[in-house]
Protein backbone atom coordinates (compact mmCIF):
# COMPACT_ATOMS: atom_id res chain seq x y z
CA UNK A 1 0.00 0.00 0.00
CA UNK A 2 1.51 3.06 -0.88
CA UNK A 3 1.92 5.57 2.13
CA UNK A 4 -0.18 8.38 2.74
CA UNK A 5 -0.59 11.64 5.06
CA UNK A 6 -3.45 13.66 6.51
CA UNK A 7 -3.74 16.46 8.55
CA UNK A 8 -4.22 15.44 12.69
CA UNK A 9 -7.36 17.16 12.69
CA UNK A 10 -9.91 19.81 11.81
CA UNK A 11 -12.55 21.46 12.55
CA UNK A 12 -15.93 21.94 10.18
CA UNK A 13 -18.89 24.03 11.16
CA UNK A 14 -22.38 22.27 11.17
CA UNK A 15 -23.67 22.87 8.04
CA UNK A 16 -21.08 23.56 6.23
CA UNK A 17 -18.99 21.41 3.74
CA UNK A 18 -16.21 19.19 5.29
CA UNK A 19 -13.03 19.12 3.25
CA UNK A 20 -10.71 16.52 3.96
CA UNK A 21 -7.08 15.90 2.42
CA UNK A 22 -4.79 13.16 1.37
CA UNK A 23 -1.47 13.07 0.46
CA UNK A 24 -0.41 9.77 -1.44
CA UNK A 25 2.35 11.38 -3.82
CA UNK A 26 3.99 7.45 -4.20
CA UNK A 27 0.90 5.79 -5.42
CA UNK A 28 1.37 3.71 -8.13
CA UNK A 29 -1.21 3.63 -11.46
CA UNK A 30 -3.45 0.98 -10.27
CA UNK A 31 -3.79 1.51 -6.23
CA UNK A 32 -7.34 3.19 -5.82
CA UNK A 33 -8.10 5.41 -2.90
CA UNK A 34 -10.27 4.30 -0.53
CA UNK A 35 -12.22 6.08 2.58
CA UNK A 36 -13.34 4.64 5.70
CA UNK A 37 -14.41 6.60 9.31
CA UNK A 38 -14.39 5.83 12.76
CA UNK A 39 -17.24 7.20 14.57
CA UNK A 40 -15.83 6.93 18.52
CA UNK A 41 -14.33 3.32 19.04
CA UNK A 42 -17.36 2.12 16.35
CA UNK A 43 -16.17 -0.10 13.87
CA UNK A 44 -14.68 1.73 10.79
CA UNK A 45 -16.93 2.00 7.89
CA UNK A 46 -16.40 2.50 4.29
CA UNK A 47 -17.12 5.70 2.31
CA UNK A 48 -16.24 6.15 -1.12
CA UNK A 49 -13.59 4.85 -3.23
CA UNK A 50 -11.67 6.05 -6.07
CA UNK A 51 -9.03 5.32 -8.65
CA UNK A 52 -8.98 8.55 -11.10
CA UNK A 53 -12.10 10.05 -11.46
CA UNK A 54 -14.16 11.99 -9.36
CA UNK A 55 -16.69 9.63 -7.18
CA UNK A 56 -19.77 10.40 -5.40
CA UNK A 57 -22.45 8.59 -3.48
CA UNK A 58 -24.85 9.31 -0.70
CA UNK A 59 -22.19 9.77 1.56
CA UNK A 60 -19.55 12.07 0.30
CA UNK A 61 -17.73 13.37 -3.10
CA UNK A 62 -14.14 11.99 -3.45
CA UNK A 63 -11.76 14.44 -5.53
CA UNK A 64 -8.58 13.04 -7.11
CA UNK A 65 -6.19 15.22 -8.53
CA UNK A 66 -4.95 14.48 -11.97
CA UNK A 67 -1.81 13.69 -11.35
CA UNK A 68 -2.82 11.27 -8.48
CA UNK A 69 -1.04 12.52 -5.94
CA UNK A 70 -3.65 13.99 -3.92
CA UNK A 71 -7.20 13.58 -2.68
CA UNK A 72 -9.86 15.37 -0.62
CA UNK A 73 -13.30 13.84 0.67
CA UNK A 74 -15.81 16.19 0.57
CA UNK A 75 -18.97 15.76 3.31
CA UNK A 76 -21.05 18.39 1.82
CA UNK A 77 -23.32 19.56 4.85
CA UNK A 78 -21.43 18.35 8.03
CA UNK A 79 -23.46 17.41 10.64
CA UNK A 80 -22.50 16.71 14.47
CA UNK A 81 -22.68 12.68 13.69
CA UNK A 82 -20.04 13.08 11.62
CA UNK A 83 -17.73 13.72 13.67
CA UNK A 84 -14.97 11.29 13.78
CA UNK A 85 -11.85 10.21 12.72
CA UNK A 86 -11.41 9.72 8.65
CA UNK A 87 -8.41 7.27 7.06
CA UNK A 88 -7.14 7.60 3.61
CA UNK A 89 -5.96 4.13 2.60
CA UNK A 90 -4.42 3.42 -0.83
CA UNK A 91 -4.76 0.26 -2.13
CA UNK A 92 -4.95 -2.17 -5.21
CA UNK A 93 -8.70 -2.72 -6.39
CA UNK A 94 -8.78 -6.47 -6.08
CA UNK A 95 -5.95 -6.64 -2.98
CA UNK A 96 -7.83 -8.92 -0.59
CA UNK A 97 -5.01 -8.94 3.22
CA UNK A 98 -5.45 -6.22 6.20
CA UNK A 99 -6.15 -2.70 5.36
CA UNK A 100 -3.62 -0.46 6.49
CA UNK A 101 -4.86 2.25 8.89
CA UNK A 102 -2.44 5.46 9.45
CA UNK A 103 -3.02 7.89 12.04
CA UNK A 104 -6.25 9.65 10.11
CA UNK A 105 -7.97 12.94 10.59
CA UNK A 106 -10.33 13.76 13.23
CA UNK A 107 -12.61 15.38 12.05
CA UNK A 108 -15.16 17.46 14.85
CA UNK A 109 -18.00 19.05 13.56
CA UNK A 110 -19.21 22.11 16.02
CA UNK A 111 -22.29 23.55 16.38
CA UNK B 1 -29.22 -5.90 6.60
CA UNK B 2 -25.97 -6.89 5.74
CA UNK B 3 -23.96 -6.69 8.93
CA UNK B 4 -20.97 -8.26 10.82
CA UNK B 5 -21.73 -9.38 14.35
CA UNK B 6 -19.81 -9.96 17.24
CA UNK B 7 -20.52 -10.96 20.33
CA UNK B 8 -20.13 -10.29 22.92
CA UNK B 9 -20.14 -6.29 23.10
CA UNK B 10 -18.22 -6.09 26.69
CA UNK B 11 -16.18 -8.77 28.59
CA UNK B 12 -14.36 -8.58 31.99
CA UNK B 13 -12.15 -11.30 32.35
CA UNK B 14 -9.18 -12.27 34.90
CA UNK B 15 -5.85 -13.68 33.65
CA UNK B 16 -5.99 -17.28 32.17
CA UNK B 17 -9.64 -17.65 32.19
CA UNK B 18 -10.09 -19.42 28.58
CA UNK B 19 -12.74 -17.17 26.39
CA UNK B 20 -14.18 -17.00 23.07
CA UNK B 21 -15.97 -13.70 20.84
CA UNK B 22 -17.94 -14.81 18.42
CA UNK B 23 -18.09 -13.24 14.61
CA UNK B 24 -20.84 -13.91 12.10
CA UNK B 25 -21.76 -12.35 8.83
CA UNK B 26 -24.07 -12.39 6.94
CA UNK B 27 -23.11 -10.97 3.69
CA UNK B 28 -21.35 -15.23 1.95
CA UNK B 29 -17.99 -13.11 2.43
CA UNK B 30 -15.05 -15.34 1.76
CA UNK B 31 -12.56 -13.24 3.71
CA UNK B 32 -12.49 -12.61 7.34
CA UNK B 33 -10.22 -10.96 10.06
CA UNK B 34 -9.77 -9.75 13.29
CA UNK B 35 -7.89 -6.62 14.25
CA UNK B 36 -7.14 -4.97 17.87
CA UNK B 37 -6.94 -1.65 18.45
CA UNK B 38 -4.95 -0.02 20.93
CA UNK B 39 -4.43 3.97 21.74
CA UNK B 40 -1.39 4.71 19.97
CA UNK B 41 -0.81 1.73 17.73
CA UNK B 42 -4.03 1.76 15.30
CA UNK B 43 -5.85 -1.22 14.28
CA UNK B 44 -3.39 -3.98 13.63
CA UNK B 45 -4.38 -7.33 12.17
CA UNK B 46 -4.57 -10.65 14.52
CA UNK B 47 -5.68 -13.64 12.21
CA UNK B 48 -7.36 -13.72 8.89
CA UNK B 49 -9.38 -16.49 6.74
CA UNK B 50 -9.53 -16.52 2.99
CA UNK B 51 -12.40 -19.11 2.93
CA UNK B 52 -13.12 -21.81 5.06
CA UNK B 53 -10.61 -23.84 6.77
CA UNK B 54 -8.08 -21.67 5.55
CA UNK B 55 -6.20 -18.86 8.19
CA UNK B 56 -3.37 -17.52 8.97
CA UNK B 57 -1.30 -15.24 11.20
CA UNK B 58 -1.31 -11.38 10.85
CA UNK B 59 0.48 -9.01 12.85
CA UNK B 60 0.16 -9.71 15.95
CA UNK B 61 -0.98 -13.09 16.26
CA UNK B 62 0.28 -14.39 19.50
CA UNK B 63 -1.81 -15.42 21.97
CA UNK B 64 -4.68 -15.78 20.05
CA UNK B 65 -6.16 -18.99 18.04
CA UNK B 66 -9.13 -18.98 15.54
CA UNK B 67 -11.25 -20.77 13.65
CA UNK B 68 -12.70 -20.89 10.19
CA UNK B 69 -15.49 -24.50 9.85
CA UNK B 70 -18.32 -22.52 8.59
CA UNK B 71 -18.35 -19.51 6.04
CA UNK B 72 -20.38 -16.75 7.54
CA UNK B 73 -18.55 -17.71 11.22
CA UNK B 74 -14.81 -16.84 12.30
CA UNK B 75 -14.48 -17.05 16.58
CA UNK B 76 -11.37 -15.53 17.80
CA UNK B 77 -10.07 -17.30 20.98
CA UNK B 78 -7.75 -16.38 23.60
CA UNK B 79 -6.93 -19.65 25.68
CA UNK B 80 -5.49 -18.21 28.48
CA UNK B 81 -5.62 -14.16 28.54
CA UNK B 82 -3.07 -11.97 29.90
CA UNK B 83 -3.13 -8.37 30.90
CA UNK B 84 -1.71 -7.47 27.45
CA UNK B 85 -4.84 -7.95 25.49
CA UNK B 86 -6.85 -5.58 27.29
CA UNK B 87 -7.98 -4.26 23.83
CA UNK B 88 -10.78 -3.24 21.54
CA UNK B 89 -11.35 -5.88 19.31
CA UNK B 90 -12.81 -5.60 15.63
CA UNK B 91 -14.39 -8.17 13.60
CA UNK B 92 -14.28 -8.06 9.65
CA UNK B 93 -15.27 -9.10 6.15
CA UNK B 94 -15.33 -8.89 2.62
CA UNK B 95 -15.87 -10.56 -0.33
CA UNK B 96 -12.31 -11.67 -0.59
CA UNK B 97 -8.80 -10.65 -2.47
CA UNK B 98 -9.27 -10.72 -6.44
CA UNK B 99 -13.25 -9.94 -6.50
CA UNK B 100 -14.71 -6.43 -6.80
CA UNK B 101 -14.42 -3.44 -4.65
CA UNK B 102 -13.22 -5.59 -1.63
CA UNK B 103 -14.89 -3.09 0.49
CA UNK B 104 -14.26 -4.88 4.63
CA UNK B 105 -17.26 -4.11 6.57
CA UNK B 106 -16.50 -4.26 10.60
CA UNK B 107 -18.51 -5.38 13.01
CA UNK B 108 -19.12 -3.01 16.39
CA UNK B 109 -16.27 -3.98 18.71
CA UNK B 110 -15.68 -5.99 21.49
CA UNK B 111 -14.15 -4.33 24.51
CA UNK B 112 -12.17 -6.70 26.64
CA UNK B 113 -10.48 -6.14 30.02
CA UNK B 114 -8.25 -8.64 31.15
CA UNK B 115 -7.37 -8.16 35.32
Amino acid sequence: DAKTTQPPSMDCAEGRAANLPCNHSTISGNEYVYWYRQIHSQGPQYIIHGLKNNETNEMASLIITEDRKSSTLILPHATLRDTAVYYCIARFYNQGGKLIFGQGTELSVKP
Amino acid sequence: EAQVTQNPRYLITVTGKKLTVTCSQNMNHEYMSWYRQDPGLGLRQIYYSMNVEVTDKGDVPEGYKVSRKEKRNFPLILESPSPNQTSLYFCASSLGSGLAKNIQYFGAGTRLSVL
